[in-house]
Order: structure tokens, then C-alpha cells, then sequence
């Protein structure tokens, strides 16, 4: 069965640092997305991608992110300046229109600020 | 917010059936409802999803109420597995269109 897959499953960075997280979405899957989750907290809508253009963002999607698919394979999500409140779960996922409708996630990548 | 309302957690008895009810009153009428659940910290998994027709899978079913204001979802045979935190989400089928998670209801499966 196809899958998302994400690198690295953690990534611990110092506060200041760029980092950038790796997504490969199912081949076929045309809308993307990162969510991210807090530690104890609920998933929350950061990005959607569609047509190598942003769909939508939340407002947590502010100036110090950005999300490229550089090769038609890779999504990524790139935070410039990393603060500690940075630190959670971010989730990569996936979409194909007319199909049964539902996103696929990713396994997620642990993000630590130190 | 969601448009969701969950009870946040719900005890059941390895090898019975968990019923996880959702309310859902705001519910347009081309919006679908999904459930989602997560184990521990990994990504969210795709259980089933439907629009008014009660729908079942291999995993659950899904019985949504004739006027569309809530649902259940129901494990017919809960396995210590299928403890996790179970998410109702609300949502058109459209591309972009980004789920907004609530807080969920946790379900422990008891030996």
C-alpha cells in the first residue's frame, strides 16, 4: 500500500537554526499539506500546496516558513529561525481529488529546539 | 474550531464493540464527516469517512443520524490496538481543503 514518508523521524536544532523537514507524498497525490502538533496539544492545519503554489495557510504559517517541492518528488517545510516554540510533531499529507477523498499522513518528524 | 464536539475520553472492553459518538449540529449539507485516529504520536490514520449513507469498512462503520447532526463510529471488536485518540473531522471533499482537528476522544481498550 502507499505511503507518506518522512525524514528524519527527529531532528533536534538549536534556537536560531534553519531546518528542513522532508516529506514524499504518494506518487500519484497532486495536494499536500503540513499539520503540526504540540506535544499534548491537537493537530493544526499549517499549509496546503497545490500546483507548486500555497492553496491556503494558517496563521501560524507566518514569514519564518516556506514549503518548496524541489524535484516533483519532495515536499518540504523549511522554518528560517527556529524558536523553542517550534518544537512539536510536524505531519506531512497527502491528497488525490476523485479518489475516496481522504488525506494520507505521514509517520511525522519530531522537531526539538533547543 | 472544529465543528465537532466529542466526549474527550471512553473506556471499552477488549473483544466488545466501541461506539465513539460525535456531534456535529453545523454540518452543510455537502460537507463530509471523516474519523481519523492516532496512536501515541505517529501521523493520523484514515479510518472512514462518508456524507449520509451509513458506510463500513474492514475496519469500522460509521452510522450518521438522518438529519446529519451527528455520527458514530463503531469498532465492532476492539483490540488493545485500537487504543488511540479518535478524531471526527468535518470537511468538504474539495482539494485544499485542510481538516481541522478538535481535541478528539481517547479510547482505551481494557484486557
Amino acid at each position: 500500500e502507499p505511503e507518506v514518508t518522512q525524514t528524519p523521524s527527529h531532528q533536534v536544532t538549536q534556537m536560531g537554526q534553519e531546518v528542513i523537514l522532508r516529506c514524499v507524498p504518494i506518487s500519484n497525490h497532486l495536494y499536500f499539506y503540513w499539520y503540526r502538533q504540540i506535544l499534548g496539544q491537537k493537530v493544526e492545519f499549517l499549509v496546503s500546496f497545490y500546483n507548486n503554489e500555497i492553496s491556503e495557510k494558517s496563521e501560524i504559517f507566518d514569514d519564518q516558513f516556506s514549503v518548496e517541492r524541489p524535484d516533483g518528488s519532495n515536499f518540504t517545510l523549511k522554518i528560517r529561525s527556529t524558536k523553542l516554540e517550534d518544537s512539536a510533531m510536524y505531519f506531512c499529507a497527502s491528497f488525490r481529488q476523485g479518489a475516496n477523498y481522504e488525506q494520507y499522513f505521514g509517520p511525522g518528524t519530531r522537531l526539538t529546539v533547543t | 474550531d472544529a465543528k465537532t464536539t466529542q466526549p474527550p475520553s471512553m473506556d471499552c472492553a477488549e473483544g466488545r464493540a466501541a461506539n465513539l459518538p460525535c456531534n456535529h449540529s453545523t454540518i452543510s449539507g455537502n460537507e463530509y464527516v471523516y474519523w481519523y485516529r492516532q496512536i501515541h504520536s505517529q501521523g493520523p490514520q484514515y479510518i472512514i469517512h462518508g456524507l449520509k449513507n451509513n458506510e463500513t469498512n474492514e475496519m469500522a462503520s460509521l452510522i450518521i443520524t438522518e438529519d446529519r447532526k451527528s455520527s458514530t463510529l463503531i469498532l465492532p471488536h476492539a483490540t488493545l490496538r485500537d487504543t488511540a485518540v479518535y478524531y471526527c473531522i468535518v470537511s468538504l471533499p474539495n482539494y485544499g481543503q485542510n481538516f481541522v482537528f478538535g481535541p478528539g476522544t481517547r479510547l482505551s481498550v481494557l484486557p
